[in-house]
């Protein structure tokens, strides 16, 4: 069964249009996290939530921003997407307790097309 | 973080044992070793992780040199599935309640069949 679900698996958008991405997890964990992977590189941090507590990584785009209203469900939010904003985006878990302490649950990931 | 380093791929043939270094030569006495893998176009997955000793689980063991300046993530048996991109990755066990994955580029394995 799936524990970190990504919705929708595929998103297209068009320039400068806003969009949201969702992502849901029935783990119970208490730190949600964004990443960006575009083509043939390594998934980047873009920002974490520690329960209610929102951390940005310094190099993020202001154009990027989340919303976290319960334990369950994070959103991400690219508020004026640019062609370069076309990439998988990706949602992890993870918890700060008990024997999976630390170890990152990832979605299947959204990939963002931008026309 | 400290930096780790990777080759950039590798092949191995179907049912053949894998080893995948990883060079860490600056890693400090509170670093975990994280391996996660990511199947095309999926989500990354954990491996196995460890600090000193050697680990092992259902997916694969863990190697980790005396000095801890290297490891080795061993698959035993590679199958076709087991191509993917593998991470290594050092993590802090210091940091307090939690901590982030910062991705190197890793490691592309083929797997011929």
């Amino acid at each position: 069964d799936a524990m970190v679900i990504q919705n929708p698996r595929y998103q297209v958008t068009q320039f400068g249009k806003p969009v949201t991405l969702s992502c849901s997890q029935t783990l119970n964990h208490n730190v949600m996290y964004w990443y960006q992977q575009k083509s043939s590189q390594a998934p980047k941090l873009l920002f974490h939530y520690y329960d209610k507590d929102f951390n940005n990584e310094a190099d993020t785009p202001d154009n990027f921003q989340s919303r976290r209203p319960n334990t369950s469900f994070c959103f991400l939010d690219i508020r004026s997407p640019g062609l370069g904003d076309a990439a998988m985006y990706l949602c992890a878990t993870s918890t700060d307790r008990g024997r999976t302490k630390n170890i990152q649950y990832f979605g299947a990931g959204t990939r963002l097309s931008v026309l | 973080d400290a930096k780790t380093t990777q080759p950039n791929s590798m092949e191995s043939n179907e049912e053949e044992p894998v080893h995948l270094p990883c060079n860490h030569s600056t890693i400090s006495g509170t670093d975990y070793i994280h391996w996660y893998r990511q199947l095309p176009s999926q989500g990354p997955e954990y491996v196995i992780h460890g600090l000193t000793s050697n680990v092992n689980n259902r997916m694969a063991s863990l190697a980790i040199a005396e000095d801890r300046k290297s490891s080795t993530l061993i698959l035993h048996r590679a199958t076709l599935r087991d191509a993917a991109v593998y991470y290594c990755i050092l993590r802090d066990v210091v940091e307090t309640s939690y901590d982030k994955v910062i991705f190197g580029p890793g490691t592309s394995l083929s797997v011929i069949p």
